[in-house]
């Protein structure tokens, strides 16, 4: 089945340095996809969506100087984490549109901000 | 794409069937219903999806009342592995984001 590769699985940075993750589709292309980030306890909460080849688009309240994205081929989408804080310590989650049968998702990293 | 409600949290016990509600009154007729589970620190994972036909696969059940404004899932025999939180996803089939709500954390009990 198709399959989304995330990494790294777990990150720890100090506060101020910045941390790329990486997400890519293994067995098909994906045009479009999706980060995400999840505090304990809480929800997954959409960040920002993806498209290959273009301008990452960003809910509402995520800033896009501190989150940059980039989907520069069809394979892979990453995610970089500029001047991170401890505030920023969280579980993000890309994923990637199936079509009709939905989302594929990676497997999460975690980062620790110190 | 529609609000969905679920319970917060439900057990189960193990090898018993584990039924999930989930309310999604403001549906409309081209959404459909999604669901997934987060096994703790780990990514979501598909489990059914369907429109207004029950659906049934090899992980579980999807039972759809006539006015598609609930729906159940169904683990027919739960294991402890089912330990997750279950998320209940409205939305349009060609639609792009999926937004997900709070969720039922179910506990298998041995």
């Amino acid at each position: 089945g198709a399959v989304v590769s995330q990494h790294p699985s777990w990150v720890i940075c100090k506060s101020g340095t910045s941390v790329k993750i990486e997400c890519r589709s293994l067995d098909f292309q994906a045009t479009t996809m999706f980060w995400y980030r999840q505090f304990p306890k809480q929800s997954l909460m959409l960040m920002a969506t993806s498209n290959e080849g273009s301008k990452a688009t960003y809910e509402q309240g995520v800033e896009k100087d501190k989150f940059l994205i980039n989907h520069a081929s069809l394979t892979l989408s990453t995610l970089t984490v500029t001047s991170a804080h401890p505030e920023d310590s969280s579980f993000y989650i890309c994923s990637a549109l199936l079509g009709a049968y939905g989302y594929t998702f990676g497997s999460g990293t975690r980062l620790t901000v110190v | 794409d529609a609000k969905t409600t679920q319970p917060p949290s439900m057990d189960c016990a193990e090898g018993r069937a584990a039924n999930l509600p989930c309310n999604h009154s403001t549906i409309s007729g081209n959404e459909y219903v999604y669901w997934y589970r987060q096994i703790h620190s780990q990514g979501p994972q598909y489990i059914i999806h369907g429109l207004k036909n029950n659906e049934t696969n090899e992980m579980a059940s999807l039972i759809i009342t006539e006015d598609r404004k609930s729906s159940t899932l169904i683990l027919p025999h739960a294991t402890l592995r089912d330990t997750a939180v279950y998320y209940c996803i409205v939305r349009v089939a060609t639609g792009n984001q999926f937004y997900f709500g709070t969720g039922t954390s179910l506990t298998v009990i041995p």
